[in-house]
C-alpha cells in the first residue's frame, strides 16, 4: 500500500538557521505530493504541492522538489523564523483504490528559538 | 473567501453515546473529506463524500458514518462512542477528487 515516512522529530533550531525535513514515500503509479503545516490549536494548512517528477513546490520561503528516482519530497527553508514553529506533515495522493484519500506521514514538530 | 468551517469546536461525550460533527466546505467545493487525528496515531482517512454520495471510506467500523447534504455541507456521526474515539476530527474540502484538500480547524471530541 501507499505510505509516507518523515524524519524523526522533534527538530529544534535557532532563528535564521537552515531547515530540512526529510520525506520519502512508497506508492503505486505517480502520486501528487504535499506539505501541510499545523499551528497549535488549528487545522492543517496546505503549504506547497507538486504533481509530477522534478516539479518544485514553493511558498512562504519553503521549497520541496518531487524526486521520483529517490521517491523523496524533502522540505527546505533557508532561514527559519520563530513563527515557523509548528508541526509539518508530508502527504501523498495516489488515486486508484485510494480515491479521495490523503496518506500522511507521522508529522515533524519544529521549534524555532529566538 | 471563507475557509472550511467545523462545529462544534469541542464536544464532550460519555461512552456509549452518539456524537454528530458538522462541516461546511469552501464555497464551490463539492468534495468533503473526514480525517481522525488521534494522539500517537497520526492522521487517518475516514470518509469521502462527493455530490451527495459516499465515494470511499477508510478502515473504520460502521459506527462511523456520515452524509453530505444538497448544499455540500456534511455531517459525521459516531455511534456507541468508545474511549479510543477521543481525537481531533478534521474536515477538508476540494473542488474535485484530484484537487488539493483544504482543512478546517477541527472538532475536538473527548470521551469520558
Amino acid at each position: 500500500g501507499n505510505s509516507v515516512t518523515q524524519m524523526e522529530g522533534p527538530v529544534t533550531l535557532s532563528e535564521e538557521a537552515f531547515l530540512t525535513i526529510n520525506c520519502t514515500y512508497t506508492a503505486t503509479g505517480y502520486p501528487s505530493l504535499f506539505w501541510y503545516v499545523q499551528y497549535p490549536g488549528e487545522g492543517l494548512q496546505l503549504l506547497l504541492k507538486a504533481t509530477k517528477a522534478d516539479d518544485k513546490g514553493s511558498n512562504k520561503g519553503f521549497e520541496a522538489t518531487y524526486r521520483k528516482e529517490t521517491t523523496s519530497f524533502h522540505l527546505e527553508k533557508g532561514s527559519v523564523q520563530v513563527s515557523d514553529s509548528a508541526v509539518y506533515f508530508c502527504a501523498l495522493y495516489a488515486g486508484g483504490t485510494s480515491y479521495g484519500k490523503l496518506t500522511f506521514g507521522q508529522g515533524t514538530i519544529l521549534t524555532v528559538h529566538p | 473567501e471563507a475557509g472550511v468551517t467545523q462545529s462544534p469546536t469541542h464536544l464532550i461525550k460519555t461512552r456509549g453515546q452518539q456524537a454528530t460533527l458538522r462541516c461546511s466546505p469552501i464555497s464551490g467545493h463539492t468534495s468533503v473529506y473526514w480525517y481522525q487525528q488521534a494522539l500517537g496515531l497520526g492522521l487517518q482517512f475516514l470518509l469521502w463524500y462527493d455530490e451527495g454520495e459516499e465515494r470511499n471510506r477508510g478502515n473504520f467500523p460502521p459506527r462511523f458514518s456520515g452524509r453530505q447534504f444538497p448544499n455540500y455541507s456534511s455531517e459525521l456521526n459516531v455511534n456507541a462512542l468508545e474511549l479510543e474515539d477521543s481525537a481531533l476530527y478534521l474536515c477538508a474540502s476540494s473542488l474535485g477528487w484530484d484537487q488539493p484538500q483544504h482543512f478546517g480547524d477541527g472538532t475536538r471530541l473527548s470521551i469520558l
